[in-house]
């Protein structure tokens, strides 16, 4: 299975609102990643779990909690989003830190916080 | 921070023309990647090029990474509709297990 899935495909939430992403791979990869993609942009990368421990946290805003359960699993809790972070959330995953990085995408959640 | 640039930023050839894409970062890395995007869809990964001089052909693309000159090319031969898409390079931060992606290179093929 060389395949990274992502649920939902489509959410939309309101400011008040609390729900989860859910990533998950069976690839046997260590290593973890939630990126976000405003239209038009590259990614950015937001978290990264490194043998389910969080390793990267680029200063993202606390109402994003990421959560690695196991090697397979990745979420992202969403609590009182802001209308300008709608934008597409991309999770990916890698051998790990140390082989090259190559980096497999699930085909994304797009996100509208009204 | 390591810095990473595309240029083009937007692309519009005709179909059967030749073009590259070119690829500069700002520090020392021999592991590059290209991914492509549709419009909408997630990034589908295209080459991994892992030591300078490295080159990767598949189809009618052809990358390239020259370390030493921190670039990396992708060349488009006889372009097809088929190609439009964003493309995006991508260097590995070594060490720090994460990627910094470039601005993208949004291509248009014209028929």
């Amino acid at each position: 299975d060389t395949e990274v899935t992502q649920t939902p495909k489509h959410l939309v939430m309101g400011m008040t609102n609390k729900k989860s992403l859910k990533c998950e791979q069976h690839m046997g990869h260590r290593a973890m990643y939630w990126y976000k993609q405003k239209a038009k942009k590259p990614p950015e990368l937001m978290f990264v779990y490194s043998y389910e421990k969080l390793s990267i946290n680029e200063s993202v805003p606390s109402r994003f909690s990421p959560e690695c359960p196991n090697s397979s699993l990745l979420n992202l809790h969403l609590h009182a989003l802001q209308p300008e972070d709608s934008a597409l959330y991309l999770c990916a995953s890698s051998q790990g830190p140390t082989v090259y990085n190559e980096q497999f995408f699930g085909p994304g959640t797009r996100l509208t916080v009204l | 921070e390591l810095k990473v640039e595309q240029n083009p930023l937007f692309l519009s050839m005709q179909e059967g023309k030749n073009y590259t894409i070119y690829c500069n970062y700002s520090t020392t890395s021999d592991r590059l990647y290209w991914y492509r995007q549709d419009p909408g869809k997630s990034l589908e990964s295209l080459f991994v090029l892992l030591s300078n001089g490295a080159v990767k052909q598949e189809g009618r693309l052809m990358a390239s990474l020259d370390t030493k000159a921190r670039l990396s090319t992708l060349h488009i031969t006889a372009a097809v509709h088929d190609l439009s898409a964003t493309y995006f390079c991508a260097v590995d931060n070594t060490g720090a297990n994460n990627l910094f992606f470039g601005t993208g290179t949004r291509l248009t093929v014209i028929p």
